[in-house]
């Protein structure tokens, strides 16, 4: 049981590049999410999806899009990216809401626009 | 709005002795109040959950939570550290986003250091 995986584990980006991060799990979690980590700020929220065709904003949607077109699968695309968007990004799942379930959490990609 | 604030940025405490990291919290309503630690290069790991019930609630690895109304405060406690312990703790609140959806919001996080 592999759990939630993230690829890749770090990468270096040019200033108006574009990629994708990768997120999946094997847990048939309905809910996914995509956070990032900047220091001394916690996490904060960019996407999450509540199941498989459906996805809603957080609290820092800009400059990112996102698509569940699997329940397992919840790939990250930055589009044109900036040095704000240097940062560690997680992809998280839980079964229910995670109001009431714990989140299971990738180990995290490490992302650096410069 | 639901917020947590982590007052410490960081907390040395020798091995061996009881260690707390301090959470408060501001909510409308009842607060779920949640813990995670992250251990250097891993995502973060659920600790211990506060919906309801007894105001101590037990997790983790030996952790333990105490929920106190009166003070607004979620402090995580531990009675004997471990150097395995060190990592950087944060506090979430559930808050509700609309659409019958809700989001967890996170502390800053805390930074523990447990000193052989």
């Amino acid at each position: 049981n592999a759990g939630v995986t993230q690829t890749p584990k770090f990468r270096i980006l040019k200033i108006g590049q574009s990629m994708t991060l990768q997120c999946t799990q094997d847990m048939n979690h309905n809910y996914m999410y995509w956070y990032r980590q900047d220091p001394g700020m916690g996490l904060k929220l960019i996407y999450y999806s509540v199941g498989a065709g459906i996805t809603d904003k957080g609290e820092v949607p800009n400059g990112y899009n996102v698509s569940r077109s699997t329940t397992e699968d919840f790939p990250l695309r930055l589009e044109l990216a900036a040095p704000s968007q240097t940062s560690v990004y997680f992809c998280a799942s839980s079964y229910l809401g995670q109001s009431n379930e714990k989140l299971f959490f990738g180990s995290g990609t490490q992302l650096s626009v410069l | 709005a639901q917020s947590v604030a982590q007052p410490e940025d960081q907390v040395n405490v020798a091995e061996g002795n009881p260690l707390t990291v301090k959470c408060t919290y501001s909510v409308s309503g009842n607060p779920y109040l949640f813990w995670y630690v992250q251990y250097p290069n891993r995502g973060l790991q659920f600790l211990l959950k506060y919906i309801t019930g007894d105001n101590l609630v037990k997790g983790s690895y030996g952790f333990e939570a105490e929920f106190n109304k009166s003070q607004t405060s979620f402090h995580l406690k531990k009675p004997s550290a471990l150097v395995s312990d060190s990592a950087l703790y944060f506090c979430a609140v559930r808050r509700y986003s609309g659409a019958g959806s809700y989001q967890l919001t996170f502390g800053k996080g805390t930074k523990l250091s447990v000193i052989p």
